[in-house]
């Protein structure tokens, strides 16, 4: 069954830190997302992306954030410089006729 | 403003009780989607059901059941016959609008941690 992969599954950087999520959306897919999830809170919306560019992005997503689709497979999420509260699990969606979530990437800043 | 309100923050129960979630949602439009993930201690979403707007007959998916009353803005999920890889959090999730580009916009609930114990 095809589904969506995420690397690395955990990463530490040091606060200030750049660094890249990895996703690999569901090769037919259209649509791909971000989504946070803070410990032990819910899972929040982050950026939407549709040929090639941004669709919508919710107000977390600051300038610190980035997304690109740079080979036509990969789908990545950039935070330039990490802070503290973005400590959190990277949930990485795919979507044609329903949304299928990547295994999660658990970004710890120290 | 919350659109997804999951009130029980957490349900205890014995292996082989039923257990039942609720979740009260909130939109003006006509067409939407609702879901059920199981975020287990690994951290994974799992997709479980999906519902639109249009279609509120409520089905049995083996041990997993659902509720859509469009009349109270609810969505509940029951599981029967709980077991004890059962225990996870249970999001309940909304997705507005028509476009296929709505469906991967979840505005999700708080969750609620289910403990199934032995």
């Amino acid at each position: 069954e095809p589904e969506v992969t995420q690397t690395p599954s955990h990463q530490v950087t040091q606060m200030g830190q750049e660094v890249i999520l990895r996703c690999v959306p569901i090769s037919n897919h259209l649509y791909f997302y971000w989504y946070r999830q803070i410990l032990g809170q819910k899972v929040e919306f982050l950026v939407s992306f549709y040929n090639n560019e941004i669709s919508e992005k919710s107000e977390i997503f600051d300038d610190q954030f980035s997304v690109e689709r740079p080979d036509g497979s990969n789908f990545t999420l950039k935070i330039r410089s990490t802070k503290l509260e973005d400590s959190a699990m990277y949930f990485c969606a795919s979507t044609t006729s329903g949304a299928f979530f990547g295994q999660g990437t658990r970004l710890t800043v120290v | 403003a919350q659109k997804v309100t999951q009130a029980q923050t957490e349900i205890s129960v014995v292996e082989k009780e039923d257990v039942t979630l609720d979740c009260v949602y909130e939109t003006r439009d006509t067409t939407y989607y609702l879901f059920w993930y199981k975020q287990p201690p690994s951290g994974e979403l799992v997709f479980l059901i999906r519902r639109n707007s249009f279609d509120e007959q409520n089905e049995i998916s083996g041990r997993y059941s659902w509720n859509f009353q469009k009349s109270t803005s609810s969505f509940n999920f029951t599981i029967t016959a709980s077991q004890v890889v059962d225990s996870a959090v249970y999001f309940c999730a909304l997705s507005e609008g028509m476009t296929t580009d709505s469906w991967g916009k979840f505005q999700f609930g708080a969750g609620t941690q289910v403990v199934v114990t032995p």
